[in-house]
Parts: structure tokens; sequence; C-alpha cells
């Protein structure tokens, strides 16, 4: 079936240093790829979203290229800051009115 | 412009009790989704509703888990008897029809004891 998944339930750092985050998906549709980023006590938003092959997307210093030839969807930041540490979903959208697909999400702690 | 407002923030509730959570999606948006959130499972799709229709729901919660769309700017979870396990985050989320942005609400923190 659809899925979608995160390989790292944890990642700290320092800040300063780069990230990134693993996403990959499966599915026979055509896929929308999103990430959100989830601050404590917070509702999640939206960062990030694609569904063009081959094609950088970037928000607030925040990257990821969708790649449809190895099904991913990697985020990436070049220089973590401390406000940057929250929990970020990989989510899917396939069509014919199905809900989005979530990964199990991602705890990034920056550091000092 | 207001955002999903969810009510209550919090609520304990002791095994077996029968809660109700309440959902305000976004003026205007037609597709609403709840979810239930916990650290080992993520984010879990309880019911996607689409003007009000029951479009999509979690098959592994249909027994004690329902939710009604009351009308377009109101839905309801009614959790029934509840459980300890039942313990996590519940998340109410809308959309425009078929949007690409989700936008969610703060949740309900649930605790069953």
């Amino acid at each position: 079936g659809d899925s979608v998944t995160q390989t790292e339930g944890l990642v700290t750092l320092t800040k300063g240093l780069p990230v990134m985050l693993n996403c990959t998906y499966q599915t026979t549709y055509s896929p929308f790829l999103f990430w959100y980023v989830q601050h404590l006590n917070e509702a999640p938003k939206l960062l990030l979203k694609s569904s063009t092959d081959n094609k950088r997307t970037e928000h607030q210093g925040f990257y990821a290229t969708l790649h449809k030839s190895s099904s991913s969807f990697h985020l990436q930041k070049s220089s973590v800051q401390l406000s940057d540490s929250a929990l970020y979903f990989c989510a899917l959208s396939i069509q014919g009115g199905r809900a989005l697909i979530f990964g199990t999400g991602t705890t990034v702690s920056v550091s000092p | 412009d207001a955002g999903v407002t969810q009510t209550p923030r919090h609520e304990v509730a002791e095994k077996g009790q029968t809660i109700i959570l309440k959902c305000e999606p976004v003026s205007g948006h037609n597709d609403l989704f709840w979810y239930r959130q916990t650290k080992i499972q993520g984010l879990e799709l309880l019911s996607y509703f689409r003007s009000k229709s029951l479009m999509e729901d979690g098959g592994a919660f249909k027994d004690r888990f329902k939710a009604e769309m009351l009308n377009s700017s109101f839905s309801t979870l009614k959790i029934q008897p509840t459980e300890p396990k039942d313990s996590a985050v519940y998340l109410c989320a809308s959309s425009h029809r078929g949007g690409t942005e989700v936008f969610f609400g703060k949740g309900t923190r649930l605790t069953v004891v």
C-alpha cells in the first residue's frame, strides 16, 4: 500500500551544523510530497511541498528535492539554528480523495 | 483569519468514560481530517470528511471512535468507551477541497487513567 518512511526518530546536533532528514515513500500514483514542522505544543505547519521531479524547493532555509527515481524527498538545511528544534513530518498525497499519509516523524534537537 | 480551533486542549478521562472532542475548521474549507498522534506511530488517520461526507476512515479505529460533521463548520470526535491506550494527542485539520495545504489545530491531549 501507500506509505512514507522516515528512518531517524531523533537527530541531535549543534547549532550551525548541516542536517538532512530522510524521507522515502511508496505509491503507484503520482506523488505530492510535503514536509510539516511541529514545535512543542504547537500545531503542525507546512514547511515545503513538491510534486515536480528533480526540482529543488526551498523555504525558511530548508530545502528538498523530489526524486521519483528513488522515491525520496529528503529535507536539508545547511546551518541549523536553536529555533529549528522541532518534530518534522514527511507526508504523501495521492489523487483520488485520499487523506495525507504521514511518516512517523523525526525529532530534531539543536544544542548551543 | 482564524485557523483550526480544537477544544478542549487537555482532557483527562477515566477508563470506560465517553469523551467528545470538538473541532472548528478554517472557514470555507471543505475537507476535514482527524488524526491521532503518538510518538511511536506518528500521525494516524481517524477520519476524513469532504463537505460532510465521510471519504475515508482509519480501519483500526472503527469500533470505539466516531467522528461526525454536524455542519460545515463543526466536527466532533467521540471515543466510547475510552481505554488507557487511547492516551494521545488528537489533531483536527482542514483544507480547501483537494487543496495542497492542510491546516492543523493545536490538538487535544487526552489522558485516560
